[in-house]
């Protein structure tokens, strides 16, 4: 692989439905997250996590969580699934934290319905 | 709150030159990122603004005052290809960005 990888690319999913997001990267990044994009908002952040073995909430974590064993994967859950969960979400990696350091990089996006 | 304001869209010519504006209230600063998404696409890192100034890269240049909360990202000799939208995000003093709305850039020939 070589940057940010995402599946699957699109899901239709029934409402109350568990439903995991994968991610990996293999920039040997420190930081990872997970963004949601809706149609005029801007990227909004569900969860971070700074290193492997942390995790941070972002702006909307309600719904979701995260963990991160190690430095490549960071999977999404949605332990059960409501319409409101219908968006784009990206995950990013960036060197670190700080600075320019924090230039992110990103998946292409899983599409998700929830009906 | 965080606020980060540009304009929903902008319309422009082939071959000529735009100006998007972005001005944010952000608790703290660390540094001011551009992105460009393409429709149904990742957005892709632009420019990184931390010294008020302008840097420059090829066609694309971003301007920052910080005393003004404001920068701009200025595209020249635009080509369709440019037909995106443009995100301004600010790194805030907990290091998190905080992102804009994005404007949607369309190009006409």
């Amino acid at each position: 692989i070589a940057g940010i990888t995402q599946a699957p690319t699109s899901q239709i999913l029934a409402a109350g439905r568990r439903m995991t997001l994968r991610c990996t990267q293999d920039m040997r990044h420190n930081a990872m997250y997970w963004y949601r994009q809706d149609l005029g908002l801007g990227l909004r952040l569900i969860h971070y996590s700074n290193t492997a073995g942390t995790t941070g909430k972002g702006e909307v974590p309600d719904g979701y969580s995260v963990s991160r064993a190690n430095t490549d994967d960071f999977p999404l859950t949605l332990a059960s699934a409501v319409p409101s969960q219908t968006s784009v979400y990206f995950c990013a990696s960036s060197e670190s934290t700080s600075g320019n350091y924090n230039e992110q990089f990103f998946g292409p996006g899983t599409r998700l319905t929830v009906l | 709150g965080q606020n980060i304001d540009q304009p929903t869209e902008m319309t422009a010519t082939e071959g000529a030159i735009v100006q998007i504006n972005c001005t944010y209230q952000t608790s703290g600063f660390n540094g001011l990122f551009w992105y460009q998404q393409h429709a149904g696409e990742a957005p892709t890192f632009l420019s990184y603004n931390v010294l008020d100034g302008l840097e420059e890269k090829g066609r694309f240049s971003s301007f920052l005052s910080r005393s003004k909360g404001y920068s701009y990202l200025l595209l020249k000799e635009l080509q369709m290809k440019d037909s995106a939208s443009y995100l301004c995000a600010v790194l805030d003093s907990n290091y998190q960005l905080i992102w804009g709305a994005g404007t949607k850039l369309i190009i006409k020939p």
